[in-house]
C-alpha cells in the first residue's frame, strides 16, 4: 500500500500568493519526486531529488529532499492561475527498486 | 523526443467482460510501469518491467489482471474478467535506466466498467 503521507488534501489561494506542501513516511526514502497532473492528463515531473539535504529549484518552485530521509517539501512562490492542479509526491522507498505515491495534493488558485 | 504512447484513451465496458490496454515507452527506455489511478488517489503500482522481464508485480491482481512486454519495447496490460472496483485510469511510464526514477508519464486510459 500507500507508504507516503502527503499534506494538505487541498488547497485554496489567492492568485500571488505562495504555497507550501509537504510529504512524510516512516521509512527512509532514496529519492524525492514531484509531479502535476492536470485533469485527463498524466503526471509529468516538476523536480527530482537524489541527496538528503538537496534543495533543487525549477522556476517559481522549490523542493528540499528531508535531512532524514523521511520527508520531502514543495513550494510554489507567487502561485499564477494554471498552476492548478493535482500535486504528486514520490519516492523510491531504500531497498525498494519502484516509485510509490502520496494521494496528492489538489491546488485551486482564484484570480 | 516522442512521449509515452497508450491507447486507448477511453473504454467503456461491462462487468465480466474483458479488456488491454497498450503502452509503447519512449524510445531506449529499460524500464516500464504499470500505474492503477483510482479517482481522488495517488497512481498506485502494478508491475514494473525491466526489458522483457518482470522485476514487480507484487501488487497486480493476477486472478484477473495480466500484462507482458514480450519484446522489451512496448507492453500490454489485460483485465479478465472486469469489475466494477476495475474502474480507473490506467497509467504507463517509462524510465530510461534500471533503477533510475525520472519517469515519464503517458496520458492514461480512463477504464469504465458499468
Amino acid at each position: 500500500g500507500q507508504q507516503l503521507n502527503q499534506s494538505p488534501q487541498s488547497m485554496f489561494i489567492q492568485e500571488g500568493e505562495d504555497v507550501s506542501m509537504n510529504c512524510t513516511s516512516s521509512s527512509i526514502f532514496n529519492t524525492w519526486l514531484w509531479y502535476k497532473q492536470d485533469p485527463g492528463e498524466g503526471p509529468v515531473l516538476l523536480i527530482a531529488l537524489y541527496k538528503a539535504g538537496e534543495l533543487t529549484s525549477n522556476g517559481r518552485l522549490t523542493a528540499q529532499f528531508g535531512i532524514t530521509r523521511k520527508d520531502s517539501f514543495l513550494n510554489i512562490s507567487a502561485s499564477i492561475p494554471s498552476d492548478v492542479g493535482i500535486y504528486f509526491c514520490a519516492g523510491q522507498p531504500s531497498g525498494v527498486n519502484d516509485m510509490r505515491f502520496g494521494a496528492g495534493t489538489r491546488l485551486t488558485v482564484k484570480p | 523526443e516522442a512521449g509515452v504512447a497508450q491507447s486507448p484513451r477511453y473504454k467503456i465496458i461491462e462487468k465480466r467482460q474483458s479488456v488491454a490496454f497498450w503502452c509503447n515507452p519512449i524510445s531506449g527506455h529499460a524500464t516500464l510501469y504499470w500505474y492503477q489511478q483510482i479517482l481522488g488517489q495517488g497512481p498506485k503500482l502494478l508491475i514494473q518491467f525491466q526489458n522483457n522481464g518482470v522485476v514487480d508485480d507484487s501488487q497486480l491482481p493476477k486472478d484477473r489482471f495480466s500484462a507482458e512486454r514480450l519484446k522489451g519495447v512496448d507492453s500490454t496490460l489485460k483485465i479478465q474478467p472486469a469489475k466494477l472496483e476495475d474502474s480507473a485510469v490506467y497509467l504507463c511510464a517509462s524510465i530510461l535506466g534500471p533503477s533510475g526514477t525520472e519517469a515519464f508519464f503517458g496520458q492514461g486510459t480512463r477504464l469504465t466498467v458499468v
